[in-house]
């Protein structure tokens, strides 16, 4: 069974515009969300964080907002550029130290010039 | 630049002929990891090291096993592949412990493919 789930498999975007990447999970123990953006053929790389005390983080162009009670976070890029086009992949670590992370599926985001 | 680097980025194996994946890291991490990644599915942890303590996910295959000969080198050794065995292998580090610790950095993969 999933704990980390990313039902959007694709995303298509104009350039400039806002992309949202969803992620919802189901284990309330988990008390770091991560993001990481991947492109062909290179390893996941680490993109921004939150922990579940927070409900905002914000660096850049990306942010990620943590609705805990809805179990539910997002990505929002703004504005997109096409250079953002990737696989991004949601993670959560469990309360305790746990050097584990449980991995979404991904999304493709593809944002057109 | 401190990295992680897998070798050979791709490697052909026949079925049932032994294969070692190697990873190297210079950022002098505690844990490292190694996952399997299918097209569109999520990376799946295979196991991972906590210094020298080796922690098997439940549902890994007695296929795979893995070696840490010292602090910068993992190893993912497949002794008999299958079809199915055919993926993307990540390896990735992290310092461990508390905190923003637990952020991994992952190498490139070394995408394995079996006849």
């Amino acid at each position: 069974d999933q704990q980390v789930k990313q039902n959007s498999p694709s995303l298509s975007v104009q350039e400039g515009r806002i992309s949202i990447l969803n992620c919802d999970y189901t284990n309330s123990m988990f008390d770091y969300f991560l993001w990481y953006k991947k492109y062909p053929a290179e390893g996941p790389t680490f993109l921004i964080s939150i922990s579940s005390i927070k409900d905002k983080n914000e660096d850049g162009r990306f942010t990620v907002f943590l609705n805990k009670s809805a179990k539910h976070l997002s990505l929002h890029i703004v504005p997109s550029q096409p250079g953002d086009s990737a696989v991004y992949f949601c993670a959560a670590r469990s309360q305790g130290g746990s050097e584990k992370l449980v991995f979404g599926k991904g999304t493709k985001l593809t944002v057109n010039p | 630049d401190a990295m992680v680097i897998q070798n050979p980025r791709y490697q052909v194996t026949q079925f049932g002929k032994p294969v070692t994946l190697s990873c190297s890291q210079t950022l002098n991490h505690n844990v490292m990891y190694w996952y399997q990644q299918k097209s569109s599915q999520a990376p799946k942890l295979l196991f991972h090291y906590y210094d020298k303590d080796f922690n098997n996910e439940a549902d890994t295959p007695d296929n795979f096993q893995s070696r840490r000969p010292n602090t910068s080198f993992c190893f993912l050794d497949i002794r008999s592949p299958g079809l199915g065995d055919a993926a993307m292998y990540l390896c990735a580090t992290s310092r461990g412990g508390i905190g923003p610790a637990y952020e991994q950095y992952f190498g490139p993969g070394t995408r394995l493919t079996v006849t």
